[in-house]
This record gives structure tokens, sequence and C-alpha cells, in this order.
């Protein structure tokens, strides 16, 4: 079956770095996204990763390594407004997105 | 980039009754749509995919009757809640796709149903 794992939620301190990690075994593979969703709103696109290796956008990065079926966002200089749940997702073979559970982030000041 | 709205952005109805929500694509024609239901706490679950002109493809356990969805032209998709119950309270999100980019969806801004 596909399966989308990443951790139910996470606390980091405002100023600091987060990393948020996501592995996944799905039918095909496709590129894999990150989304930044905050309550009560629709997910944002954040980043896509189809070929190995770092994107780096502004505060946010997202790496992929396809061979071990991982990815990770990482978030640098944490604002408060960061709080949120981040969701990983994979583009299987129909070019459908698996979604996982979203990894809910706590900023702390 | 491109734009995806929903409407309403949020309603409340009484039990046994039918809500419409629209889905359009603003600034292109949008050749598949898809629907989500997100409940609180939990992840995106898709629901039905959609594409211009053609009947949907619903996912495993949800009813095609309970849950109609038109996708009569390229901009536009609608998905109706029909007899609504209380269960059926959640927040719904479409995203939409355009042929020349299938990598890439585009979501609206989501609807939030409540049923009493």
């Amino acid at each position: 079956g596909q399966n989308i794992d990443q951790p139910t939620e996470m606390t980091a301190t405002e100023g600091a770095i987060v990393q948020i990690n996501c592995t996944y075994q799905t039918s095909g593979f496709n590129g894999l996204f990150w989304y930044q969703q905050h309550a009560g709103e629709a997910p944002t696109f954040l980043s896509y990763n189809v070929l190995d290796g770092l994107e780096e956008k502004g505060r946010f990065s997202s790496f992929l390594s396809r061979s071990k079926g991982y990815s990770y966002l990482l978030l640098k200089e944490l604002q408060m407004k960061d709080s949120a749940s981040y969701l990983c997702a994979v583009m299987d073979s129909n070019y459908q997105l698996i979604w996982g559970a979203g990894t809910k982030l706590i900023i702390k000041p | 980039g491109a734009v995806v709205s929903q409407h309403p952005s949020r309603v409340i109805c009484k039990s046994g009754t039918s809500v419409k929500i629209e889905c359009r694509s603003l600034d292109f024609q949008a050749t598949t749509m898809f629907w989500y239901r997100q409940f609180p706490k939990q992840s995106l679950m898709l629901m039905a995919t959609s594409n211009e002109g053609s009947k949907a493809t619903y996912e495993q356990g949800v009813e095609k009757d309970k849950f109609l969805i038109n996708h009569a032209s390229l901009t536009l998709s609608t998905l109706t809640v029909t007899s609504a119950h209380p269960e059926d309270s959640s927040f719904y999100i479409c995203s939409a796709r355009s042929g020349d980019n299938q990598e890439t969806q585009y979501f609206g801004p989501g609807t939030r149903l409540l049923v009493l």
C-alpha cells in the first residue's frame, strides 16, 4: 500500500531551526511536496522536489532522497507565524497526491 | 500564481438539506479538479477526482450519490452534499490542475460546512 509518515507534533523555539522528516512508500514517484496549513485555512505550497538534493527557498529548505524514500523540510530563524501544520505529499505514478497526516509545529517564544 | 476560488467559504445548514459548493479556476483552465475533505486535526482526504466533461472518479468509501460532483466547464466544478447530516460537517477543499502542468495543484481557500 501507499504510506506517508511524518511526526504528529513538534515544538521549537522562536529564532531556532527545526527539521520535519517525512518517509514515504508509494506506487511510483512524480515528486514530493511540502505544504503549510494554518488552522482553518487551505494548504499553501512551500516546495517541490523531484530530484535528489536540497532545494533552498529563503528560510525554508527541502531535501529529497529517492533511494531512501525520505525527505525533510528545514525551517530556519523560526518566527511565531511559522506555527502551523506542515503536510508532506507525494505525487504517485497517476499524478495523484498522497498525503501525510501532517506535522503540527508549535513555536514557543 | 494561479488562483482558485471557492464559494461559499462557510455554510451552516439544517440536517436533511442539500448544500452546493463551487470551485472556480480564475485564470487558467482546469482540466482536472480534486475534492478533499478534512476533519479537525487530520490530513486531507481525497474524495474524488473530476475531469472536465466526464464523470468523477470517487475514492473508496465515498458515496457518489451523496456527494454529487459536476465538472461541466474548464473553470468550474461543483460539489453537492445531498441530504446533509451532522457527520458531514467538515472542511471541504478543492484543488485544480491544468493539463499543461500535471505536477502542480492549486488549492481553493476551502469551505467550512456545519450541519445542525
